[in-house]
């Protein structure tokens, strides 16, 4: 059974460029989580998303920032315009269902601003 | 809004101690917790989920307790052992359906042979 797979484990961009992080949850899971690890942090929620929907986004900052979680392929958080301040490690997560069941999270993506 | 304080921060203990690590969240309007193991540059396994009613879950050498209405949760280690060394996350979930973890800074566990 794999696990949730995230890829790049490791991201380099320069300020102003484009990120896109990709999350593929456990199979059968259709319930999607993206937390953020600023350094000497805890995890922060950022967004939960279903097949199609974001379910709670309240986490998500405002700007530059957005999700998406298709009908087919994996779950991709975007972030636009990075800063130094995006960087971080960024944890998805996955469940069966959304209400009482366990999380289970991938390695993260390690984002470096330059 | 949440807050989750973990006690201690760090713990350094010798092998075959018995020890408690302690969670305290401030909203006990909670769906249930999860305590999860991170390892350096790892993600997050996933070791106990207690829902709201349960009082106590138990998978092998590991017990965690929950008191909601107090808002503290334990999560008790038998026998520890080096390969228990890690930072131990508790996490209460809320929002849409308990969606939302919001996590302690964790505890900085070191079991010394």
């Amino acid at each position: 059974n794999a696990g949730v797979m995230q890829n790049p484990r490791h991201l380099v961009r320069r300020r102003g460029q484009e990120a896109r992080l990709r999350c593929s949850p456990m199979k059968g899971h259709s319930h999607v989580y993206w937390y953020r690890q600023l350094p000497e942090e805890g995890l922060k929620f950022m967004v939960y998303l279903q097949k199609e929907n974001i379910i709670d986004e309240s986490g998500m900052p405002k700007e530059r920032f957005s999700a998406e979680f298709p009908k087919e392929g994996p779950s991709i958080l975007r972030i636009q315009q990075v800063v130094r301040g995006d960087s971080a490690a960024y944890f998805c997560a996955s469940s069966r269902q959304g209400n009482n069941s366990p999380l289970h999270f991938g390695n993260g993506t390690r984002l470096t601003v330059t | 809004k949440q807050e989750v304080t973990q006690i201690p921060a760090a713990l350094s203990v010798p092998e075959g101690e018995n020890l408690v690590l302690n969670c305290s969240f401030t909203d006990s309007a909670i769906y249930n917790l999860q305590w999860f193991r991170q390892d350096p540059g790892k993600g997050l396994t996933s070791l106990l989920l207690i829902q709201s009613s349960q009082r106590e879950q138990t998978s092998g050498r590991l017990n965690a307790s929950l008191d909601k209405s107090s808002g503290r949760s334990t999560l008790y280690i038998a026998a520890s052992q080096p390969g228990d060394s890690a930072t131990y996350l508790c996490a209460p979930a809320d929002g849409t359906s308990g969606s939302r973890l919001t996590f302690g800074e964790g505890t900085q566990l070191t079991v010394n042979p």
